[in-house]
């Protein structure tokens, strides 16, 4: 089953906005991380937010967590054309003495140049 | 540096045919193993995890096993496939870090 939902499932935006991606996601966890998917490829990893933290900041991305609410986003700035892939979250959760790592649905990103 | 060979990248298969996707993970030791399908389209479901040789864990029941015959080898297998096996098959790994590091994909159509 899918833990995280995103939302949008899909964003058009110019090169040179941002573009902000959301997260929901249903039980307690250890960590959210957020990957990138190239069209047929394997997924990247980008960034993880440890269930204490609230904000993180990569490069261009920044990352927000909210435990309460159980949700997360993901702000990309001044957006590229190369910036165009599909953004997954992913949940982790000990589950028998392992971390279980579900992802949620996705949002696909298009960056017009 | 650690890296994750999967392989074939597509493949066709008839109805009723076996399967065998083969995994590998070069440059770390002990790792956990994931296979993920993701259907057209859609997010990744978690099939199998593995924390160590031979300690498979399955999350959804179906026609596919696992195996980790060696630490750093897990191979997805059915003896028998339906249209419904048809997705994009992902092979993971990952340490105490967390971050799941993924192989290129296998594209698996069956007709």
């Amino acid at each position: 089953s899918q833990q995280g939902e995103e939302d949008p499932q899909a964003l058009s935006i110019q090169e040179g906005e941002n573009a902000t991606m959301n997260c929901s996601y249903k039980t307690s966890i250890n960590n959210l991380q957020w990957y990138r998917q190239n069209s047929g490829r394997g997924l990247v990893h980008l960034i993880l937010i440890r269930s204490n933290e609230r904000e993180k900041h990569s490069g261009r991305l920044r990352v927000t967590l909210d435990t309460s609410k159980k949700s997360s986003s993901l702000l990309i700035t001044a957006s590229r054309a190369a910036d165009t892939a599909s953004y997954f979250c992913a949940t982790a959760a000990n589950s028998g003495g392992y971390q279980k790592v579900t992802f949620g649905t996705g949002t696909k990103l298009q960056v017009i140049p | 540096s650690q890296t994750i060979h999967q392989w074939p990248a597509t493949l066709v298969q008839p109805v009723g045919s076996p399967l065998s996707l083969e995994c590998t993970v070069e440059g770390t030791s002990n790792p956990n193993l994931y296979w993920y399908r993701q259907a057209a389209g859609r997010g990744l479901q978690l099939l199998f995890y593995s924390v160590g040789i031979g300690q498979i864990s399955s999350e959804v029941p179906q026609n596919l096993s696992a195996s980790r015959p060696q630490d750093r080898q897990f191979i997805l297998s059915s003896k028998k496939l339906l249209l419904s096996d048809s997705g994009f098959y992902l092979c993971a790994w990952s340490l105490t870090s967390r971050k799941l590091f993924f192989g290129s994909g296998t594209q698996l159509s069956v007709l």
